[in-house]
């Protein structure tokens, strides 16, 4: 069965608001989530990875905050802006490591309101 | 940049025809994946290979088979192409056997099989 899931299919939000994606996995060896962000018509992209041994991670305009507690990960988006409108996944390393791929959540489509 | 290139962005096939869906990366890597997407189901992981000649079922191998003679090339094999198997494919390749993990998509491959 599926590791790793996301709570909203669909998340709307006004241009210039943050935004705040979740997802809550159940294997509490993962060691390693990424995001990743899929535009219409193309691949899925990196946006930001974070290991078991963090709880935060910044980037350009993106945070991950990863809570091992509950087994919950959360991508935030600052001052969201009309190309953030793409669909969100999060994933986990598969057992085996880096060499055996990922683990893919469901998907949030990410909707920016002008 | 690494490129994943998968040759074939839209394919129309019928039932029970053999399908060869095609992938090549340029950056050396030792993995390479094949996933399928389908809506509200996520990306799916089909088979991969850590290896020239090399290959590990993933969470759905059924109906599937893969090729990889050459380290840069992966292919998907759809022996009898059924409807159920109408799907975007994904291929990625990643880099190292503990690598971090990341991996990087091609832009797909849309299947109608009829």
């Amino acid at each position: 069965g599926e590791s790793v899931g996301l709570h909203l299919p669909t998340l709307s939000v006004q241009e210039g608001d943050n935004s705040i994606i979740n997802c809550a996995y159940s294997n509490s060896a993962s060691d390693y989530f990424i995001w990743y962000k899929q535009e219409s018509g193309k691949g899925p992209q990196f946006i930001i990875d974070i290991r078991s041994n963090m709880d935060k991670r910044q980037g350009q305009r993106v945070t991950v905050l990863l809570n091992k507690t509950v087994k919950h990960l959360s991508l935030q988006i600052a001052a969201t802006q009309p190309g953030d409108s793409a669909v969100y996944f999060c994933a986990e390393n598969r057992s085996g490591g880096g060499a055996d791929g990922l683990t893919f959540g469901k998907g949030t489509h990410l909707i920016i309101q002008p | 940049d690494v490129k994943v290139t998968q040759s074939s962005r839209y394919l129309v096939k019928r039932t029970g025809e053999k399908v060869f869906l095609e992938c090549v990366q340029d950056m050396d890597h030792e993995n390479m994946f094949w996933y399928r997407q389908d809506p509200g189901l996520g990306l799916r992981l089909i088979y991969f290979s850590y290896d020239v000649k090399m290959k590990e079922k993933g969470d759905i191998p059924e109906g599937y088979s893969v090729s990889r003679e050459k380290k840069e090339r992966f292919s998907l094999i759809l022996e009898s192409a059924s409807t159920n198997q109408t799907s975007m494919y994904l291929c990625a390749s990643s880099g190292g056997t503990r690598a971090t993990g990341e991996l990087f998509f091609g832009e797909g491959s849309r299947l109608t099989v009829l």
